[in-house]
């Protein structure tokens, strides 16, 4: 079964950092493109992050350079390293895997998502 | 950036009738487009991709049309289980973009 598993949520201080993990299976990350996509509470969805089978990464605006996706081949997880993080970066975040034969395409599966709450 | 706008953001809709929701890129997409659901407490389901291909598993109530900058998604005859929200997401252009969502509602 095609699955995702985010994990590494929680409650953290504007200015920190926190690593989000996403355990695959069924499939292997590496062969894959993957995003993260965030939302925060009662909001819609925003895309973050990808990174493709060959390495390269993007970034939206809103997280460049504070956020870096990643992966770990041999442990077929996906990863998202947050930093300085804001208040206004609450939300709950999905990995999810690309789909479609173009470097751009939809995206199935969706992990459960993981909370991660900036507070004071 | 490609702005994605859905309309209505709320649809009022009795259990058994059709339901018809928009959604309009700011530029052409082509093809492009997704459609997700998500029910409250869940992550998004893949409904519809390349505009009018249905995702396994997906109902066949549901369908997708339209190409270029105007897109619609159609529920035959409503049950219970899809009152939920919608939302279209494009991916022909970077940064992807969703919708800000369609909620439909118990009439």
């Amino acid at each position: 079964e095609v699955q995702l598993v985010e994990t590494g949520g929680g409650l953290i201080q504007p200015g920190g950092s926190l690593r989000l993990s996403c355990a695959a299976s069924g499939f292997t990350v590496s062969g894959n493109y993957m995003s993260w996509v965030r939302q925060a509470p009662g909001k819609g969805l925003e895309w973050l992050s990808i990174i493709y089978s060959g390495g390269s990464t993007y970034y939206a605006d809103s997280v460049k350079g504070r956020f870096t996706i990643s992966r770990d081949n041999p442990k077929n997880t996906l990863y998202l390293q947050m930093s300085s993080l804001r208040v206004e970066d609450t939300a709950v975040y999905y990995c999810v895997r690309g789909n479609g034969g173009s470097y751009l395409g939809w995206f199935d599966p969706w992990g459960q998502g993981t909370l991660v709450t900036v507070s004071s | 950036e490609i702005v994605m706008t859905q309309s209505p953001a709320t649809l009022p809709v009795s259990p058994g009738e059709r339901a018809t929701l928009s959604c309009r890129a700011s530029q052409t997409v082509s093809s492009n487009l997704a459609w997700y659901q998500q029910k409250p407490g869940q992550a998004p389901r893949l409904l519809i991709y390349g505009a009018s291909t249905g995702a396994t598993g997906i109902p066949a109530r549901f369908s997708g049309s339209g190409s270029g900058t105007e897109f619609t998604l159609t529920i035959s005859s409503l049950q219970s289980e899809d009152f939920a929200v919608y939302y279209c997401q494009q991916y022909n252009n970077w940064p992807y973009s969703f919708g800000q969502g369609t909620k439909l509602e118990v009439k």
